[in-house]
């Protein structure tokens, strides 16, 4: 099973707003509804940003979403600010030989 | 609070063995599914592994560790473990256990594994 597929930088400046992309196949991404987004600052633990491609845990400011459109999901990150400055990763339930993939990963800069 | 702990990691020699202990607070490990995640130092993140939660506590591994890594739990002690033997140099990672497909954010702080001779 690969990984899923993600840009490896993307950058924007305090107030923009920034969309990550997630781009997997049928057997994951587009085949379910299990699409999560992790947020990491270095030397830290992920942290869940969106669980089931839209829904935002408590806590979560309502500036991220997220959003599917066939075998691509999106993370959508608004009113950007420095503290969003961090990698971040997609994953999926996949149907393949392994139930889980992650995201080759995206480092986020706040200009 | 939700809380999972990891413990248990080190250096250890190529060929060698290490336990993973992934001990859960605030909710009850038998709930959830317990996954693996892993992390070689400035690479992304890695699925490892799974046991599921009951019926079957069903298992599930990655084709790089399969055969060589173990997944076990104690429901009585709200705990999960990673039993990694034949450990390679490649190997070498922060282990996490977490709920991947959870709602909630539950992550560990990790364990460091070092394999190196």
């Amino acid at each position: 099973q690969s990984a899923l597929t993600q840009p490896a930088s993307v950058s924007g400046s305090p107030g923009q707003s920034i969309t990550i992309s997630c781009t997997g196949s049928t057997s994951d991404v587009g085949g379910y509804n299990f699409v999560s987004w992790f947020q990491q600052y270095p030397g830290k633990a992920p942290k869940l940003m969106i669980y089931e491609v839209t829904n935002r845990p408590s806590g979560v400011p309502d500036r991220f979403s997220g959003s599917k459109s066939g075998t691509t999901a999106s993370l959508t990150i608004s009113g950007l600010q420095a503290e969003d400055e961090a990698d971040y990763y997609c994953g999926s339930y996949t149907s393949s030989s392994t139930p889980y993939v992650f995201g080759t990963g995206t480092k986020l800069t706040v200009l | 609070e939700v809380q999972l702990v990891e413990s248990g990691g080190g250096l250890v020699q190529p060929g060698g063995s290490l336990r993973l202990s992934c001990a859960a607070s605030g909710f009850s490990v038998s709930d959830h599914y317990i996954d693996w995640v892993r992390q070689a130092p400035g690479k992304g993140l890695e699925w490892v592994g799974r046991s599921k939660n009951k019926p079957g506590h069903s298992i599930d591994y990655a084709a790089s560790v399969k055969g060589r890594f173990t997944i076990s739990r104690d429901d009585s002690k709200n705990s999960v473990f990673l039993q990694m033997n034949n450990l390679k140099t490649e190997d070498t990672a922060v282990y996490f256990c977490t709920d991947v497909l959870a709602q909630v954010d539950y992550w560990g702080q990790g364990a460091l594994v070092a394999v190196s001779s």
